[in-house]
């Protein structure tokens, strides 16, 4: 059983540019909770997904949007990048509310 | 406002010491869960606590819960050096529907 994946590992992205991040829940899961975590800080909550729609979103701005598919898989796109957007990105599935599996990450570097 | 609030926030303790990490969160929540980072590495799920009193045991790890105190353990008897990581709680805030990590303890495990 495959657990959380996400794609892909590493990105380097330019300032001003866009970039959208991918991830495939835990076998069974429903639910897709997106975090960004700077270096040497604990995770920040981005937003949630249910039923492929937003269900809680955490204070981050509009550019940041997400999207979750029929197969609950899901996509993080940020546009016009932040240098202070670097930063891993980490994805965790669970069904509904109950224990979150976190997947590997993905380390965005805006240049 | 929801806080959740780690002490200490770095950890340098001997092998063979006990010692407790503590998390304390500022309103009332469903559910709280503990998770260690190792570095560059995603989290690894350790404990789901549901309830008032409940005490989770894992090798030379046990978690407990006081939902009155608002207040969650981990307690770590006997340290050995490949306990040497980033623990987090987390908590799901289901009034409000927020997950919010605490700010997390680096731990050191020195021979």
């Amino acid at each position: 059983d495959a657990g959380v994946t996400q794609s892909p590992t590493h990105l380097i992205k330019t300032r001003g540019q866009q970039v959208t991040l991918r991830c495939s829940p835990k076998s069974g899961h429903d639910t897709v909770s997106w975090y960004q975590q700077a270096l040497g800080q604990g995770p920040q909550f981005i937003f949630q997904y249910y039923e492929e729609e937003e269900r809680q979103r955490g204070n981050f701005p509009d550019r940041f949007s997400g999207h979750q598919f029929p197969n609950y898989s899901s996509e993080l796109n940020v546009n016009a990048l932040w240098l202070g957007d670097s930063a891993l990105y980490l994805c965790a599935s669970s069904l509904n509310h109950y224990e979150q599996y976190f997947g590997p990450g993905t380390r965005l570097t805006v240049t | 406002e929801l806080k959740v609030e780690q002490n200490p926030l770095f950890l340098s303790m001997q092998e063979g010491k006990n010692y407790t990490i503590y998390c304390n969160y500022s309103t009332t929540s469903d559910r709280l869960y503990w998770y260690r980072q190792d570095p560059g590495k995603s989290l690894e799920s350790l404990f789901v606590l549901l309830s008032n009193g409940a005490v989770k045991q894992e090798g030379r790890l046990m978690a407990s819960l006081d939902t009155k105190a608002r207040l969650s353990t981990l307690h770590i008897t006997a340290a050995v050096h490949d306990l040497s990581a980033t623990y987090f709680c987390l908590l799901v805030f289901y009034n409000t529907d927020k997950l919010i990590f605490g700010t997390g303890t680096r731990l050191q495990v020195f021979p």
